[in-house]
Parts: structure tokens; sequence; C-alpha cells
């Protein structure tokens, strides 16, 4: 298995919902990235987890709340979002958190706040 | 602040023609460099990436990007496109604590 899967794939939420977006993956890495990708611009690094601890916090307000249970998998707890936080979340794995390692992207999370 | 320039918003080609996609970071230190893809519908890929070594790296499909210290460059290329070669291009700078990406560039190929 070479994926990485993220859910949902769509999600609509009002800004005052509690939501949680996850991603998943089974080739044994040991980082994970979540960003955010707003349209026409690229990706921005949000968190990176090494070894299932936080590792990189990229200034992200604390209405985003990330969590790494085990190494297969991550989540982004959202809670009081904006409506300037409606983007596509990426969610990425490397073997490592290495540089030199590539990252594993997956296909993404809609998210649009109403 | 560290940033990734790609001056070429979108490209058009025919098929056949010559490629080449540019990219300028700034930063004064060592860094990594990436290429990834993305295809109509399909996730983000990693095309090729320089970390240290021949300045000239190689990766899939064909492409190939040169690292060129002196410009702070890390252009890609490919001498003859394909029509599958449609796709969104983005060059990504690690700087040893930051991974950026640059804005991207829609390449259109046409048969």
């Amino acid at each position: 298995d070479t994926e990485v899967t993220q859910t949902p794939k769509h999600l609509v939420m009002g800004m005052t919902n509690k939501k949680s977006l996850k991603c998943e993956q089974h080739m044994g890495h040991r980082a994970m990235y979540w960003y955010k990708q707003k349209a026409k611009k690229p990706p921005e690094l949000m968190f990176v987890y090494s070894y299932e601890k936080l590792s990189i916090n990229e200034s992200v307000p604390s209405r985003f709340s990330p969590e790494c249970p085990n190494s297969s998998l991550l989540n982004l707890h959202l809670h009081a979002l904006q409506p300037e936080d409606s983007a596509l979340y990426l969610c990425a794995s490397s073997p490592t958190a290495q540089p030199e390692d590539e990252q594993f992207f997956g296909p993404g999370t809609r998210l649009t706040v109403l | 602040a560290q940033s990734v320039s790609q001056h070429n918003h979108h490209v058009i080609l025919s098929e056949a023609a010559s490629l080449e996609l540019g990219c300028n970071y700034s930063y004064g230190g060592t860094v990594n460099l990436f290429w990834y893809v993305q295809y109509p519908g399909q996730h983000l890929q990693l095309l090729l990436k320089y970390f240290s070594g021949d300045p000239l790296v190689k990766g899939i499909k064909g492409f190939e990007a040169e690292f060129i210290k002196s410009k702070f460059s890390f252009n890609l290329r490919k001498p003859s496109v394909q029509w599958s070669d449609t796709a969104e291009y983005f060059c990504a700078v690690y700087t040893g604590n930051q991974f950026y990406f640059g804005t991207g560039t829609s390449l259109t190929v046409i048969p």
C-alpha cells in the first residue's frame, strides 16, 4: 500500500461547528504533515509530526489542533473556524522527517467554512 | 523572508516542444531542492530532488533540473514534452527547518 488516504474528501462546516480531518498511511512512515492550500496558491506547511511527536508548528491558530494517535494516523481537529480557513487541506507522509525523504501526498480534503 | 518564485504561471506548448520552467529561491544557506508535479485529478508527486553532488539531476519521465547556486535557481527541463505532461508543476525548497513551495506553473501541452 503506497497511498496516503484522507477523509472526508469534502467538508462544509459552520463557524460554530467542531469537525475533524483524518489522514492514514500504511507505508511504515514515521513523519506526517499537514498543509493548507488556498486556490491558485502553493501548499503551506502547518504541522509536522515525527515519531508521533509534534516537531513543527508553523504558527498555526489554535482553532486547528493536530493529533497523531499512532504512527499510521494523523488527525486535524477543527473548531470555531473562519470563512478564510476555507482551503484544500493536504496530508503527506515520509519515511522520516529528514528532508531527503520523499513526501507522499494524499488527495486532500476540500474544506468550506460558511 | 525566504521565498520560492516561479515566474511562469501558465505555459502552453505543442507536443515535442522543449520545456524549461524557472524556479528561483531566496535563501543564502544550504538548501535542498525539489520539483513536484500534480496531474489533473491526482496527488502531488515528486519529480526529482537535489541534495548535493552533481548539480544536474535527472528525474522520472524524462525530466531533469539544474541547480545553479550562483543564480539561486533550479530550473526544470524536458527536451520534448508530451500531451500527458499537462499538469501543475511546483518547485519546493527545504532550508534546514522550513519547507516552502513555489506558486506553481500550469503546463498545457497541445497535441
